[in-house]
């Protein structure tokens, strides 16, 4: 597609709900990143794939998160057992470049997820 | 949380004026990278800076990468309205990048 595409747009859960966040990277990108957006704060790092590869989930925040992305393109991240405090938006970004590749990196939209 | 220390945290400006934000650090960083978001929407880089003492423009805005690495700065010039929204400044080395919490600049016609 022509930019990194995130669905849902918004999701609700009630507390307790699992999740699941859809990146459709742009095609043929090769390193994929999850972040993680609260309100009035900037992005923080969540996990990064180099194609199927998920090099680095550090930044992700409890063993309720878990991110895949099986065939090296579209991603999913998933939260289980949803608690309030998982309320933000979760931005995915796309770039060409193996590795981090930041300055051909391009984000989605983003999933505001309300926890409830 | 964040590690870096952008500031000011908002801005209230006229049209036409110029505005300036920057972001500190106790850490190094390889490349400091400058972005702005729209509500709704994802943030969009504006200008990439790769060397210390290193002086980037993009049109009207200006930026650079501080010599002790540790800090940035951007300049708009001569403001208008679609200006607004919210600039996040953002540090990177081996590969981990951390965002500031953003400036949110509001541009009155």
């Amino acid at each position: 597609g022509a930019g990194v595409s995130q669905s849902p747009r918004y999701k609700v859960a009630k507390r307790g709900q699992d999740v699941a966040l859809r990146c459709d990277p742009i095609s043929g990108h090769v390193s994929l990143f999850w972040y993680q957006q609260a309100l009035g704060q900037g992005p923080e790092f969540l996990t990064y794939f180099q194609n199927e590869a998920q090099l680095d989930k550090s930044g992700l925040p409890s063993d309720r998160f878990f991110a895949e992305r099986p065939e090296g393109s579209v991603s999913t991240l998933k939260i289980q057992r949803t608690q309030q405090e998982d309320s933000a938006v979760y931005l995915c970004a796309s770039s060409l470049a193996p590795g981090r590749g930041w300055t051909e990196a391009f984000f989605g939209q983003g999933t505001r997820l309300t926890v409830v | 949380g964040q590690q870096l220390n952008q500031s000011p945290q908002s801005m209230f400006i006229q049209e036409g004026e110029d505005v300036s934000m920057n972001c500190t650090s106790s850490s190094i960083f390889n490349t400091w990278l400058w972005y702005k978001q729209d509500p709704g929407e994802g943030p969009v880089l504006l200008i990439a800076l790769y060397k210390a003492g290193e002086l980037t423009s993009n049109g009207r805005l200006t930026a650079q990468f501080g010599i002790t690495r540790k800090d940035s700065f951007l300049n708009i010039s001569a403001s208008i309205p679609s200006d607004v929204g919210i600039y996040f400044c953002a540090g990177l080395f081996k590969g981990d990048m951390r965002f500031g919490a953003g400036t949110r600049l509001t541009v009155k016609p």
